[in-house]
């Protein structure tokens, strides 16, 4: 069984539209959860972390953490062309320091 | 958010012999790792770079295959041995703070073709 599971897509949404991207994870223990963006042929990049059960916004960006669901969800606002990447849910693991990603879901913003 | 750099940046190589990639980061860290992404796939930990001693090697990996060094706080080399085409992979190296949450930062990645 997959730790983190995502929806490998694409997800295509028109520019300005709502992008909903979700994750699940299947460790309890796990208390750190990130999403990294990853555009093709470039290293992951880091956009949010989120700790605690609710939502925690960053600009554009709104992470939501559910702990008893175990899911997690990054929402897009307002997306852009630009955004169009592979988005990877990330917890960190059973052990600490150690993340388990999940295989990514590509979002395609259409213009 | 620290600055980490890795060398070479790609590479292709033959069967049969060996790749060292270097990953350097501009202030010291508390905890390195390295990561293999496989085409069109996710991100997989290869092992944790323990400063001054011996790296932790996840299921699947082997020190003999993929040597680690970690000779101070700020530097780390990942060694694939004996290659193979299915050795090809984008190497990544990360690195975490203590104190930071876990966040961890990701190096430009190695790009390595084994013909």
């Amino acid at each position: 069984q997959k730790e983190v599971e995502q929806n490998s897509g694409p997800l295509s949404v028109p520019e300005g539209a709502i992008a909903s991207l979700n994750c699940t994870y299947s460790d309890r223990g796990s208390q750190s959860f990130f999403w990294y963006r990853q555009y093709s042929g470039k290293s992951p990049e880091l956009i949010m972390s989120i700790y605690s059960n609710g939502d925690k916004e960053d600009g554009r960006f709104t992470a939501q953490l559910n702990k008893a669901s175990q899911y997690v969800s990054l929402l897009i606002r307002d997306s852009q062309p630009s955004d169009s990447a592979t988005y990877l849910c990330a917890s960190e693991g059973k052990y600490g320091n150690k993340l388990v990603f999940g295989a990514g879901t590509i979002l395609r913003v259409k213009s | 958010s620290a600055v980490i750099s890795q060398k070479p940046s790609r590479d292709i190589c033959q069967r049969g012999t060996s790749l060292t990639i270097q990953c350097q980061v501009d202030s010291q860290v508390t905890m390195m790792f390295w990561y293999r992404q496989q085409p069109g796939q996710s991100l997989t930990l290869i092992a944790t770079a323990n400063q001054g001693s011996e790296a932790t090697y996840e299921s699947g990996f082997v020190i003999d295959k993929f040597p680690i060094s970690r000779p101070n706080l700020t530097f780390s080399t990942l060694t694939v041995s004996n290659m193979s085409p299915e050795d090809s992979s984008i190497y990544l190296c990360s690195v975490g703070v203590a104190g930071a949450g876990g966040e961890q930062f990701f190096g430009p990645g190695t790009r390595l073709t084994v013909l």
